[in-house]
């Protein structure tokens, strides 16, 4: 199996822009999805696949890929963006799944 | 939208099996997702656990294989997780959740419903 590296934690100014990344060989083969988590909450889906939101989720939520890095951007973060972010993909031999470490996102 | 729900004892002790069941509500459990239970320790983490396909197909995190075991039961359109030889390591709050790999995409993969979350202690 494979593991995804990201940063533990990342600070954006109230209406900046941030980029959490993701780093992992299986993300060379595999998309990777993003999950937001706020104390106390269940994840919740963000961006999966090439750069798909789910229903619901604001637009300033943007994915991007390249090579073995995937990127999770905010454009215009809010207070209430303010979360724990997983990010997600199959591992490079496609039997098991794989987490990343989170980033503890804070708005300031 | 399909909804799912965790159910079983909060408390386990040492040595003993742990035992959750996810039911599943607003769809059917054997449709083209894979299901899976994910668990977080406190203060920590998202890790993986396990996956079943409705056909019975499963896959195990390499780390808990020998400990886990996940099956479907579809006439009650629900799936169940087992983890044995439970210790203070495992107590956690255990997630299931609703896998989409969409036709056509293999290279898709992402949780896109999850319950709300049980909590397990492992303690005498």
């Amino acid at each position: 199996s494979s593991e995804l590296t990201q940063d533990p934690a990342v600070s954006v100014a109230l209406g900046q822009t941030v980029r959490i990344t993701c780093q992992g060989d299986s993300l060379r083969s595999y998309y990777a999805s993003w999950y937001q988590q706020k104390p106390g909450q269940a994840p919740v889906l963000v961006i999966y696949g090439k750069n798909n939101r789910p229903s619901g989720i604001p637009d300033r939520f943007s994915g991007s890929s390249s090579g073995n890095t995937a990127s999770l951007t905010i454009t215009g973060a809010q207070a209430e963006d303010e979360a724990d972010y997983y990010c997600n993909s199959r591992d490079s031999s496609g039997s098991y799944v794989v987490f990343g470490g989170g980033t503890k996102l804070t708005v300031l | 939208q399909v909804q799912l729900q965790e159910s079983g004892p909060g408390l386990v002790k040492p040595s003993g099996t742990l035992s959750l069941t996810c039911a599943v509500s607003g769809g059917s459990i054997s449709s083209s997702n894979w299901w899976s239970w994910v668990r977080q320790p406190p203060g920590k983490g998202l890790e993986w656990i396990g996956e079943i396909y409705h056909s019975g197909s499963t896959n195990y995190n390499p780390s808990l294989k020998s400990r886990v075991t996940i099956s479907v039961d579809k006439s009650k359109n629900q799936f169940s997780l087992k983890l044995s030889s439970v210790t203070a390591a495992d107590t956690a709050v255990y997630y299931c959740a609703s896998v989409v790999v969409p036709a056509g995409h293999p290279y898709y993969y992402y949780m896109d419903v999850w319950g709300k979350g049980t909590t397990v202690t492992v303690s005498s």
